[in-house]
């Protein structure tokens, strides 16, 4: 399977401040890439859905201007949570697929743990 | 709303036994079906996935799919102490323009020793 590598693994930031996470594809080129938030005891809730060189596309629900996310390239997708609060703590999980149609498999990131003190 | 439902367990079963996990879905049109383990604080990772009606089997798992009643299932033979986890089932589903994996919110296995 893919090799997806997630940075930072943990993160502790001040309320208010922007924290920056990033997902690496290492062995293939990701042309999607999809980003999760996972709170405790919860299932993983899809965030957003991120296209190499065009904007990602959030679910309802998702601020995308709290949770911007840059795809730059086709190993490389970035989520910056923006002005961070307490309630923003969670798991945040991204991961990649090769595309085959419908017979697509995931590839997950080892995830971030996001602390907002 | 395309949703994926699993009973949140826990689950309870002894050393040896068979766990049995279930999920249905929403999307009719859904083609691809995957069991994910998930250890506290760890993401997923891939056991199984099955494309076709029937059974697949893979060392001591079995997923089972039934299109027809939106429904697969895992099985778990000779479960486990390591086998304590929580089991997500996903489920690729089509959004125009393109596929998304949507997850139930897993069951939480115990294999008692």
């Amino acid at each position: 399977g893919a090799v997806v590598s997630q940075h930072p693994s943990r993160v502790i930031c001040k309320s208010g401040t922007s924290v920056k996470i990033e997902c690496r594809s290492l062995d293939f080129q990701a042309t999607t890439m999809f980003w999760y938030r996972q709170f405790p005891k919860q299932s993983l809730m899809l965030m957003a859905t991120s296209n190499e060189g065009s904007k990602a596309t959030y679910e309802q629900g998702v601020e995308k201007d709290k949770f911007l996310i840059n795809h730059a390239s086709l190993t490389l997708s970035t989520l910056t949570v923006t002005s961070a609060h307490p309630e923003d703590s969670s798991f945040y999980i991204c991961s990649t697929a090769q595309i085959q149609g419908a017979r697509t498999e995931a590839f997950f990131g080892q995830g971030t743990r996001l602390t907002v003190v | 709303q395309k949703e994926v439902e699993q009973n949140s367990g826990p689950l309870s079963v002894p050393e040896g036994a068979i766990a049995s996990l279930n999920c249905t879905y929403s999307d009719r049109g859904s083609q691809s079906f995957f069991w994910y383990r998930q250890y506290s604080g760890k993401s997923p990772e891939l056991i199984m996935f099955i494309y076709s009606n029937g059974d697949k089997e893979d060392g001591r798992f079995t997923a089972q799919l039934n299109k027809a009643s939106q429904y697969v299932s895992l099985l778990i033979r000779d479960s486990q102490p390591s086998d304590s986890a929580t089991y997500l089932c996903a489920v690729n589903m089509f959004d125009p323009g393109t596929y998304k994996y949507i997850f139930g919110t897993g069951t939480r296995l115990k294999v008692l020793a």
